[in-house]
Formats: structure tokens, C-alpha cells, sequence
């Protein structure tokens, strides 16, 4: 059973608009939380993260929001850029005790 | 540092050969992690060494998956026999601490494994 639910397996974007990417989780112990960019080929890079004390993290262009009531989180991406086209995988811990539980991913594609 | 170092970047094989993927995690780096990329399932863990003691292979789907880390500079992953489904694309990952909080997690480029 997923314990990290990415249920948007691709989002395209007009470059400049704001992209919205999110993700579900199921286990309340979940209190660290991360998002993962992938460019074709390579292996997947961090790009932001966020713990269960704070509802917002922002990192320039890329602002990471948690709702921990409805085990949602979502990165949000403005403006886009053609560059962010990459696959985006939400993950989740128990920081204390496991690791990373990985969704399947979104795939944005960023429109020129 | 050159990051982490798998390979061979692609694998082709036929079903029932073994294969052994190879990973150099980088250097100072404490835990190593063997993920398993699909389609359908997405990114998998597979397992996960401490200072290369295997520390939960529970997500290895089969007996033929075997891993292996004799030092800390390489580990080994292993099918065999390699069967049609266990095409995938394969990740090392390694960190400084097991514990994810603060201790980003840094990927491979992976290894593409495709079994006709």
C-alpha cells in the first residue's frame, strides 16, 4: 500500500504561470518531509524539504506548504521556467527512525 | 567529489543470466541505499546499509535479489536468475546518516537494466 500518494502523473505549465505539484501521505508519523527533482538520466536531486513544525518552507522560485490535518504537502513553483521540466517525487519520513518513502512521481513539462 | 559512482550505466541481458550492479558511494558517507525505479510502483527502496551492515532488506522482492556492502567504498547488487520483470532502472544513494533529517540523500545516475 503507498504510504506517499502523488495521484497527478504528469502537469504541463505555460512557462511564468505557477506550477502545483502535490502529495498525500497516509502515515501520521510522517514528520519530515522532501521533495526529489529528476532529469531524464540522471539520478534524482534534492530540492526542498520541510518538518512537521513548520506549514511553510521557501527556497527562492520553490515554496514546499504542509497541511498535517489532511496529510497533504505541495510544492509550488513561480514562475516556472522551461528548466523545471523534470519528473518530481514527494517523500516522506519518520526522521527519527526510517527512511525516505518515495512517491511515483509528476512529470511537469514547462511550456514555452 | 565525483558523487555517487554506479555501474554500468545499462545492462542488457538475457533472463536467467545474473547481473551485478555496482555502487561507489561518496566518500565520508556513512549509508547506502539500493532503490528500483518502474513505472507502476515508481521509486522503490529495496535496502539500506549502516556503516555496511545491511539494515532492512525487506524491500527486496525475491530471493534471486541479493546485496551485498564489504567496505565502504563499494556495494554490490545482484539478481539471480534476472527475469523480464525485473527490468528497471536501479539507484544507489548515499548519506552521511541514516537519520533523513538534514542528511540529504545523494543519488546515482542509475543503472538501466533491461532482461529479454
Amino acid at each position: 500500500d503507498q504510504q506517499v500518494k502523488q495521484n497527478s502523473p504528469s502537469l504541463s505549465v505555460q512557462e511564468g504561470r505557477i506550477s502545483i505539484l502535490n502529495c498525500d501521505y497516509t502515515n501520521s508519523m510522517f514528520d519530515y518531509f522532501l521533495w526529489y527533482k529528476k532529469y531524464p538520466a540522471e539520478g534524482p536531486t534534492f530540492l526542498i524539504s520541510i518538518s512537521s513544525i513548520k506549514d511553510k518552507n521557501e527556497d527562492g522560485r520553490f515554496t514546499v506548504f504542509l497541511n498535517k490535518s489532511a496529510k497533504h504537502l505541495s510544492l509550488h513553483i513561480v514562475p516556472s521556467q522551461p528548466g523545471d521540466s523534470a519528473v518530481y517525487f514527494c517523500a516522506a519520513s519518520n526522521s527519527g527512525n526510517t527512511p525516505l518513502v518515495f512517491g511515483k512521481g509528476t512529470r511537469l513539462s514547462v511550456i514555452a | 567529489d565525483a558523487g555517487v559512482i554506479q555501474s554500468p550505466r545499462h545492462e542488457v541481458t538475457e533472463m536467467g543470466q545474473e547481473v551485478t550492479l555496482r555502487c561507489k558511494p561518496i566518500s565520508g558517507h556513512n549509508s547506502l541505499f539500493w532503490y528500483r525505479q518502474t513505472m507502476m510502483r515508481g521509486l522503490e527502496l529495496l535496502i539500506y546499509f549502516n556503516n555496511n551492515v545491511p539494515i532492512d532488506d525487506s524491500g527486496m522482492p525475491e530471493d534471486r535479489f541479493s546485496a551485498k556492502m564489504p567496505n565502504a567504498s563499494f556495494s554490490t547488487l545482484k539478481i539471480q536468475p534476472s527475469e523480464p520483470r525485473d527490468s528497471a532502472v536501479y539507484f544507489c544513494a548515499s548519506t552521511k546518516s541514516i537519520h533523513p533529517m538534514g542528511n540529504e540523500q545523494f543519488f546515482g545516475p542509475g543503472t538501466r537494466l533491461t532482461v529479454l
